[in-house]
């Protein structure tokens, strides 16, 4: 149980374009998801929590204008990256709470 | 943001070794969890903690939550090779809904 999906598991994309991605639980309900970004050997940092059928409440310095997180469904929560820049180019896990936290595999997003 | 302070930041031992890591805060957290980071992969949880003293065992994995709250040690016995990783410690405040602060990470290298 508590199994935690993304979507895509990697993207290349140009500067300036925008690229989504989803965190899916699978075998559970999340009313509440959270998303982080890694960058290489370096821990983990939350951007942002999102909440079932309301505003993402964001962290202190994180642009809720170019990440954009929309938590339409108990199992699924987005993260669009507006805009993006090589200095967007990260590694972005999202995780589910169920009891704890459970994290999805992450996405690796290179910005060209 | 906040993170959490591990130590040793990297360790190269034998397999068959025992291992011990902390993490240490300037603030009381009440719930206190361990994670392993295979890379490219998400966090995996190896055990919660929730009680000041608590002492929890998931296999060769032992880890206590310490008396203060303001930290927690997590020992592996006899080390394996699938050891290998990056191990992170994070401090909640309340339930499982909330967000949880990670530490710096120790990385474990394992010596066949």
């Amino acid at each position: 149980g508590a199994v935690v999906s993304q979507h895509p598991s990697w993207v290349i994309c140009k500067s300036g374009t925008s690229v989504k991605i989803e965190c899916r639980s699978l075998d559970f309900q999340a009313t509440t998801m959270f998303w982080y970004r890694q960058f290489p050997k370096q821990s983990l940092m939350l951007m942002a929590t999102s909440n079932e059928g309301s505003k993402a409440t964001y962290e202190q310095g994180v642009e809720k204008d170019k990440f954009l997180i929309n938590h339409a469904s108990l199992t699924l929560s987005t993260l669009t990256v507006t805009s993006a820049h090589p200095e967007d180019s990260s590694f972005y896990i999202c995780s589910a709470r169920w009891n704890e936290q459970f994290f999805g595999p992450g996405t690796r997003l290179t910005v060209l | 943001g906040q993170q959490l302070n591990q130590s040793p930041q990297s360790m190269f031992i034998q397999e068959g070794e025992d291992v011990s890591m902390n993490c240490t805060s300037s603030s009381i957290f009440n719930t206190w969890l361990w994670y392993k980071q295979d890379p490219g992969e998400g966090p995996v949880l190896l055990i919660a903690l929730y009680k000041a003293g608590e002492l929890t065992s998931n296999g060769r994995l032992t880890a206590q939550f310490g008396i203060t709250r303001k930290d927690s040690f997590l020992n592996i016995s006899a080390s394996i090779p699938s050891d290998v990783g990056i191990y992170f410690c994070a401090g909640q405040l309340g339930g499982g809904g909330n967000k949880l602060t990670f530490g710096t990470g120790t990385q474990l290298k394992v010596e066949l």
